[in-house]
């Protein structure tokens, strides 16, 4: 157990509805960054948020937004979903400077029908 | 920018042999580099990391990894594979920023038969 908790774990949902994925870091950790694993493209790195700022922004498309909350849970909103947006999605969390490893929650399910 | 080559997309050995996966990385700054394993249905689960210490480095479940900075190499060993170290592979590399961004390579899936 990583220590970094994402909800839900399956979602299925049809084509151009919106979702909220959850994730809470582990505890200490200030960085919160999120990712997308599929099949066709591999892990590919969205956005990072550290102390409620965005910090880094990768691979995320206009119609996906985040943002870290006081407590530092952090919420990935994907709208007008498409087929291709189904996928695995990964929370992360660190402790910022050090080593920077990143440590992975169990990741939620999206199916887009 | 950086970037991280897995060579293999699947490898396979039997129990008992030799695991090596190979992972060459591009980094115009001294890199982090990390090992990651993911079991099917899970997330990834950290192996190992290189900081700039030691060039070798030992991981968790029996891996170790050795750093070498004339080859651009960062190359995954196992002296023995057991069946439980069926998963898939990721080798990943940091931007050594102060914000840590990973950028992982695609990944290599560990075929282990008996």
């Amino acid at each position: 157990d990583s220590g970094v908790t994402q909800t839900p774990k399956h979602l299925i949902t049809a084509t151009g509805q919106r979702v909220t994925l959850r994730c809470s870091p582990r505890s200490g950790d200030l960085s919160v960054y999120w990712y997308q694993q599929s099949l066709d493209q591999g892990l590919q790195f969205l956005i990072q948020y550290y102390n409620g700022e965005e910090r880094a922004k990768g691979n995320i498309l206009e119609r996906f937004s985040a943002q870290q909350f006081p407590d530092l849970h952090s919420e990935l909103n994907l709208s007008s979903l498409e087929l291709g947006d189904s996928a695995l999605y990964f929370c992360a969390s660190s402790v910022v400077g050090g080593s920077h490893e990143q440590y992975f929650g169990p990741g939620t399910r999206l199916t887009v029908t | 920018a950086q970037s991280v080559t897995q060579l293999g997309s699947h490898v396979s050995v039997s129990e008992g042999a030799l695991v090596l996966l190979r992972c060459n990385y591009s980094s115009s700054v001294p890199p982090y580099l990390f090992w990651y394993v993911q079991y099917p249905n899970q997330g990834l689960q950290l192996l190992l990391k290189y900081t700039s210490a030691a060039t070798l480095v030992k991981g968790i479940n029996g891996f170790e990894a050795e750093f070498k900075k004339s080859e651009t190499s960062f190359h995954l060993t196992k002296p023995s594979a057991h069946m439980s170290d069926a998963a898939e592979y990721f080798c990943a590399v940091s931007d050594n920023s102060g914000y840590s961004t990973l950028t992982f390579g695609k990944g290599t899936m560990l075929l282990v038969s008996p």
